[in-house]
């Protein structure tokens, strides 16, 4: 079974600043798929950026880029300028590339609150 | 603009009472999921359906049922609430196909208060 894993609960920054939030995972398989999901304060999850696992590219949506290292298991987020309306909780999630019944599930870390400071 | 509604924002209910939580998406999505919200435990799959009366066991469906009637609506049952119930509860939905089309979009939540 996949896992995934958010080490830092918590996190602050300055805005306009840069932060980094850490995910790792756990698979035996070769192609996947993660992404980022951001969980403001009203609670209504929305996408923000995904990553193909074939792909060596990291992917980049505006002011969020991902460094993906295959290799290593890690997909960590950068939000560069950061923004009051950037705080929120932020959840790392894995989907099989496989096409069948639950494989189609995404798998979530716990979590990283950030906190954007003026 | 895909939209996903869930019946209730907050809702508190007894030991022992039979729940229902719904959610209704409008985009015509084959994919639907219940997930629960727990601090320190991220979110959790309960149940996934990919297609009217079609549905498959997530990673915790002890004390859970769910329905799928109609394409645009999926029901949570809580048969017989317990007090280890009281969560978050997220629904979601996606389009089967592509990475791009399997996208999940979220309900709201609802706040499930067990006494």
């Amino acid at each position: 079974a996949q896992t995934v894993t958010q080490s830092q609960p918590e996190m602050s920054v300055q805005e306009a600043e840069t932060v980094t939030l850490s995910c790792t995972y756990d698979t035996s398989e070769s192609d996947y798929y993660l992404f980022w999901y951001k969980q403001p304060p009203s609670r209504q999850m929305i996408l923000v950026i995904r990553q193909e696992a074939y792909k060596q590219q990291n992917a980049t949506e505006n002011r969020f880029s991902v460094n993906f290292q295959k290799a290593a298991k890690s997909f960590s987020l950068k939000i560069s300028d950061s923004q009051l309306g950037d705080a929120a909780m932020y959840f790392c999630a894995y989907r099989s590339a496989l096409n069948t019944g639950t494989a189609s599930k995404l798998t979530f870390g716990t979590g990283t609150r950030l906190q954007v400071t003026l | 603009d895909v939209k996903v509604t869930q019946s209730s924002r907050y809702l508190v209910k007894r030991t022992g009472e039979k729940v229902f939580l719904e959610c209704v998406q409008d985009m015509d999505h084959e994919n639907m999921f219940w997930y629960r919200q727990d601090p320190g435990l991220g979110l959790r799959l309960i149940y996934f359906s990919y297609d009217v009366k079609m549905k498959e066991k997530g990673d915790i469906p002890e004390g859970y049922s769910v329905s799928r009637e109609k394409k645009e609506r999926f029901s949570l049952i809580l048969e017989s609430a317990s007090t280890n119930q009281t969560s978050m509860y997220l629904c979601a939905s996606s389009l089967a196909g592509t990475l791009l089309q399997e996208t999940q979009y979220f309900g709201p939540g609802t706040r499930l208060l067990v006494l």
